[in-house]
């Protein structure tokens, strides 16, 4: 069964404090990993696809790599804006259908 | 672009009755999804369409839950008869390609 398991479910941070959140994924052919932010009362926000192991995209203090088995969400001298909830989600090879995790939410304190 | 469009924002309705929920996806996508969102499972699919032709039906929950796209502009989900179970976010998204893009979402209570 496809599943997609996002690691820790909470992780509150003092600005400027660097760290991952983990996305692993089981499923039966990977077509694309994506990472998506949530604030409350709001839809998810597209943030990266990414396609092939060892592949990696950056925007402002994000940074998104993938492996084989699992992705990271690197987050570099976060700011308060930052606080969301981080959601991961895979496309498999039959395409069409994103199944996500149950999130990350992230607090980061001034 | 104004982005996926979903109306109402909140509804209030009692066990029983008839909800229908609304989406206009982005111009040009050709690929529209139905989400529900609860603490307890997290944001699941319940339905998609492409070219306004339903592909997977498959998170549908019940017989109580039908979906429609009658035309490439404009979707409904409706819930009839409604349960205090069903009380969740619901988002609509699109695609063209890969990426989907959501929509703000309707909050639905069933008292």
């Amino acid at each position: 069964e496809d599943q997609v398991t996002q690691s820790p479910e909470a992780l509150r941070l003092q600005e400027g404090e660097s760290s991952s959140l983990n996305c692993s994924y089981t499923v039966s052919g990977l077509r694309g990993l994506f990472w998506y932010r949530q604030d409350p009362g709001k839809g998810p926000e597209f943030l990266f696809t990414l396609y092939s192991a060892g592949e990696e995209k950056e925007k402002e203090r994000l940074k998104a790599t993938l492996t084989k088995k699992e992705s990271f969400l690197h987050i570099t001298a976060p700011k308060p804006e930052d606080s969301a909830t981080y959601l991961c989600a895979v496309q498999t090879s039959q395409g069409g259908k994103l199944i996500f995790g149950q999130g990350t939410e992230l607090s980061v304190k001034p | 672009d104004a982005g996926v469009i979903q109306s109402p924002r909140h509804e209030v309705t009692e066990m029983g009755q008839e909800v229908t929920l609304r989406c206009k996806p982005i111009s040009g996508h050709d690929y529209l999804f139905w989400y529900r969102q609860t603490m307890m499972r997290g944001l699941e699919l319940l339905i998609y369409f492409n070219n306004n032709v339903p592909i997977d039906d498959s998170g549908m929950p019940e017989d109580r839950f039908s979906a429609k796209m009658p035309n490439a502009s404009f979707s409904t989900l409706k819930i009839q008869p409604s349960e205090p179970r069903d009380s969740a976010v619901y988002f609509c998204a699109s695609s063209l390609h890969e990426t989907q893009y959501f929509g703000p979402g309707t909050r639905l209570l069933v008292l």
